[in-house]
């Protein structure tokens, strides 16, 4: 069954920092997410992708955040500056089309900024 | 503001009864509505969706009822085992685009032999 990958799977760095991570959504797919969840709280939006543009972000994902597709099968998260707050697991989701489907998500990124 | 409402309470039930979960959310008509699974560090799993005009959907032995009049969702696990000890997570889109999740704290589910 077709799943959507993430690497790493874990990633330590120094504040300040910056950090790329990298999903593989899954192949026919055109919609793409990040999601974000900190220790013990509720899984959030950060932003969905379409149409190599932004559709939609959050107010978590600020100027030091970034998204790309760089070629036809990686979806980039980048955080510029990272900060001891961006701590947290980090969800790629990818959804067949929009609106009343079922998103798919990734195993997860663990971010550790120290 | 709109919020989702999951009993943040862990719930303890004994093999081969049924579990039930609650999904309460305030200030919107949702066109559906999602139910995740998700195990400790892992991604959440999607379980089911129902559609506002759908008032109940069922797999195997997972059912989720949808009351838009009390804006509720019921997940239901029959026959439970310890394998479906997990936290299990509501899901909405308030947006109505299909584009932005908006997840509940989720239920702690522990299934006892």
């Amino acid at each position: 069954e077709p799943e959507v990958t993430q690497t790493p799977s874990h990633q330590v760095t120094q504040m300040g920092q910056e950090v790329i991570l990298r999903c593989v959504p899954i192949s026919n797919h055109l919609y793409f997410y990040w999601y974000r969840q900190i220790l013990g709280q509720k899984v959030e939006f950060l932003v969905s992708f379409y149409n190599n543009e932004i559709s939609e972000k959050s107010e978590i994902f600020d100027d030091q955040f970034s998204v790309e597709r760089p070629d036809g099968s990686n979806f980039t998260l980048k955080i510029r500056s990272t900060k001891l707050e961006d701590s947290a697991m980090y969800f790629c989701a990818s959804s067949e089309r929009r609106n009343q489907e079922t998103q798919y998500f990734g195993p997860g990124t663990r971010l550790l900024v120290l | 503001s709109q919020k989702i409402e999951q009993n943040s309470e862990a719930l303890n039930i004994q093999e081969g009864k049924t579990a039930t979960l609650t999904c309460n959310y305030t200030n919107y008509s949702p066109a559906y509505l999602q139910w995740y699974r998700q195990d400790p560090g892992r991604g959440p799993v999607f379980l089911l969706l129902i559609r506002e005009n759908e008032k109940e959907k069922r797999k195997e032995r997972l059912k989720v009822t949808f009351d838009t009049t009390l804006k509720q969702s019921l997940f239901h696990i029959t026959a439970s085992q310890p394998a479906d000890s997990a936290t299990y997570l509501c899901a909405l889109d308030f947006t109505g685009g299909g584009n932005k999740l908006t997840f509940g704290t989720g239920t702690q589910l522990k299934v006892e032999l």
